[in-house]
């Protein structure tokens, strides 16, 4: 398997601009979750799927922020409009819940700039 | 909500040496404990998983414990390469991540 993909790799974009980040999980995976990595705030969760159905989006900050996962295959990211506090590392990872070694696997992240 | 502390921050240690990282939760009902490597610039990659039922789990020269009364894991490097040289982190698979350490080994 390739791995959790992730695209883009990187993004740099403006202020007020749209940004959509993709993710297609690890094949025969059920769960997926969105990370925020920055200096100051360490890894944060934003959204977890079960079986492509939120289960907490809790840390979801702020209604410029969306996810979705459509199919068990694929999974977006969106912030509109997008804003310099934004800029970070978003790290997509899928497991398989429910079995004995739930091992979580992280995708290469994509590198937002917004400026 | 899981609280994950790791201490310390940063680490430097001259190559051989066993490197000691500790991880600390508030909640004993963990789910499971997973200890992650991070390379700069790079994402995350699984070391071990200890399922909350397990006490320790060995791949090579790392070993890691969990002790759920006293709320911490540790995760044990031995005889360190430079290669080791890179941040690591515990995670309550109930989703709750530490801050890391960062491991220095010099040669």
């Amino acid at each position: 398997d390739a791995g959790v993909i992730q695209s883009p790799r990187h993004e740099v974009t403006e202020m007020g601009q749209e940004v959509t980040l993709r993710c297609k999980p690890i094949s025969g995976h059920n769960s997926l979750f969105w990370y925020r990595q920055t200096m100051m705030r360490g890894l944060e969760l934003l959204i977890y799927f079960n079986n492509n159905v939120p289960i907490d989006d809790s840390g979801m900050p702020e209604d410029r922020f969306s996810a979705k996962m459509p199919n068990a295959s694929f999974s977006t990211l969106k912030i509109q409009p997008s804003e310099p506090r934004d800029s970070a590392v978003y790290f997509c990872a899928s497991r398989e819940e429910g079995q004995i070694q739930e091992t979580q696997y992280f995708g290469p992240g994509t590198r937002l700039l917004v400026l | 909500k899981q609280e994950v502390t790791q201490i310390p921050a940063a680490l430097s240690v001259p190559e051989g040496e066993n490197l000691v990282l500790n991880c600390s939760f508030t909640d004993s009902a963990i789910y499971n404990l997973q200890w992650f490597r991070q390379d700069p610039g790079k994402g995350l990659t699984s070391l071990l998983l200890i399922q909350s039922s397990q006490r320790e789990q060995t791949s090579g020269r790392l070993n890691a414990s969990l002790d759920k009364s006293s709320g911490r894991s540790t995760l044990y490097i031995a005889a360190s390469q430079p290669g080791d040289s890179a941040t690591y982190l515990c995670a309550d698979l109930k989703l709750s991540f530490g801050a890391g350490t960062t491991v220095t080994v010099r040669a």
